[in-house]
């Protein structure tokens, strides 16, 4: 199976300070027609994973654009320009070229 | 509004069966793949199955092979989960999904529980 690791697993953020979380495969994430699944999720206390991200640098419909990811092949990062209050919670990184789709161990991000 | 509602979870002993349902609205049920994921209480994220629109094709985690069966009924727009042979560590909040890796489209049901103890 595919490891995604991410860093670092806590991430105490200022608010309106940027933030930065890193995440890289075992094996690249180049599938065979040419896209990369990369994803990535917010998951707020209480509540279900959000997908933020998809196909490395995507935003879905409805995420602020404080939020962009960027990478290839085997490394990837997740940025908040300015964190929000409403930021608060865990973001895992996952990868959907190989099965098993695998997560990364989830980053909680806190407001100091 | 897509909606995706789970039920079906509960307290079932080791060794025990259980039968998780989602049902699906607000979309074309039939158009999309779907998907069960979990996530034991206080950790991460595990994806379980995915099934093809026709069901003609699954893909299970190892953890869950030739224990769990996953099934859809297009008809009734619902999404199924079979769990057999229930271990403590199938313990976890059980979220129906459905999801498009290349397109603005994901969405999650809210989760039901399902604990495995005695």
């Amino acid at each position: 199976d595919v490891v995604m690791t991410q860093s670092p697993l806590s991430l105490p953020v200022t608010l309106g300070q940027p933030a930065s979380i890193s995440c890289r495969s075992s094996q690249s994430l180049l599938y065979s027609d040419g896209s990369t699944y990369l994803i990535w999720f917010q998951q707020r206390p209480g509540q279900s994973p959000r997908r933020l991200i998809y196909k490395v640098s995507n935003r879905d419909s409805g995420v602020p654009d404080r939020f962009s990811g960027s990478g290839s092949g085997t490394d990837f990062t997740l940025k908040i320009s300015r964190v929000e209050a409403e930021d608060v919670g865990v973001y895992y990184c996952m990868q959907g070229t190989h099965w098993p789709w695998t997560f990364g161990q989830g980053t909680k991000v806190e407001i100091k | 509004e897509v909606q995706l509602v789970e039920s079906g979870g509960g307290l079932v002993q080791p060794g025990g069966s259980l039968r998780l349902s989602c049902a699906a609205s607000g979309f074309t049920f039939s158009d999309y793949w779907m998907s069960w994921v979990r996530q034991a209480p206080g950790k991460g994220l595990e994806w379980v199955a995915n099934i093809k629109q026709d069901g003609s094709v699954i893909y299970y985690v190892d953890s869950v092979k030739g224990r769990f069966t996953v099934s859809r009924d297009n008809a009734k727009n619902s999404l199924y989960l079979q769990m057999n042979s229930l271990r403590a560590e199938d313990t976890a909040i059980y979220y129906c999904a459905s999801t498009r890796r290349s397109e603005n489209f994901d969405y999650w049901g809210q989760g039901t529980l399902v604990t495995v103890s005695s």
